[in-house]
């Protein structure tokens, strides 16, 4: 299942709220995770099954979608945010998208 | 607490055949799938394929033909083996667990391991 994700890059201030998308090429029933990956790390389960929040990850950090179409939102932008943002899907094997790279104007 | 690390050779020359070691602790690889994931440099994550709690085994199909995982489940050692390596096999590998434990739907990855870069070069 292609999982395509918009912007390819986001500049934000702090403090603003944030929107990245994932489209997905099919219906995948909300089997949907995000990660957030910070330079020369691994990525790290930020969001699973749509909209449920990771243990320890941040309340300003949502998820929200349904079908084909999905959100991450950060509530309020902090500097420990930059990073690049994939969503994944798996309700048929899996498979992630192409990523988000978060930047502060 | 539950860890993972991959260990490997650095560099493999191409046509060759590179061998990874997860190692993982905190955990039983009888209760908890791992699966293997890699990253060309700056560019999205390619899941490969996946170690089963029961020993089973799935793989994607883009190296169905030249990918093997296996398992060392007294050393806690989940193993990646893959053929025929090209310049395009260049990149970060990771092993990641899946989140929930035995067999269901589920597969998303709770903990990472911090990922060994391969290059593939003469």
């Amino acid at each position: 299942i292609q999982m395509t994700q918009s912007p390819s890059l986001l500049s934000a201030s702090v403090g603003d709220r944030v929107t990245l998308s994932c489209k997905a090429g099919q219906n995948i029933n909300n089997y949907l995770a995000w990660y957030q990956q910070k330079l020369g790390e691994a990525p790290k389960l930020l969001i699973y099954n749509a909209n449920s929040l990771q243990t320890g990850i941040p309340s300003r950090f949502s998820g929200s979608g349904s079908g084909t179409d999905y959100t991450l939102t950060i509530s309020s932008l902090q500097p420990e945010d930059v990073a690049t943002y994939f969503c994944q899907q798996y309700n048929s094997w899996t498979t992630f998208g192409s990523g988000t790279k978060l930047e502060i104007k | 607490q539950v860890q993972l690390k991959e260990s490997g050779p650095g560099l493999v020359q191409p046509s060759q055949t590179l061998s990874l070691t997860c190692t993982v602790s905190g955990f039983s690889l009888t209760s908890y799938s791992v699966h293997w994931v890699r990253q060309h440099s700056g560019k999205s994550l390619e899941w490969m394929g996946r170690m089963w709690s029961d020993g089973d085994t799935s793989y994607n199909s883009a190296f169905t033909s030249r990918l093997s995982i296996s398992r060392d489940t007294s050393k806690s050692q989940v193993f990646l083996k893959m053929n025929s390596l090209q310049t395009e096999d260049t990149g970060t590998y990771y092993c990641a667990r899946n989140a929930l434990p035995g067999y269901n739907p589920y597969w998303y990855f709770d903990f990472w391991g911090p990922g060994t870069m391969v290059t593939v070069s003469s």
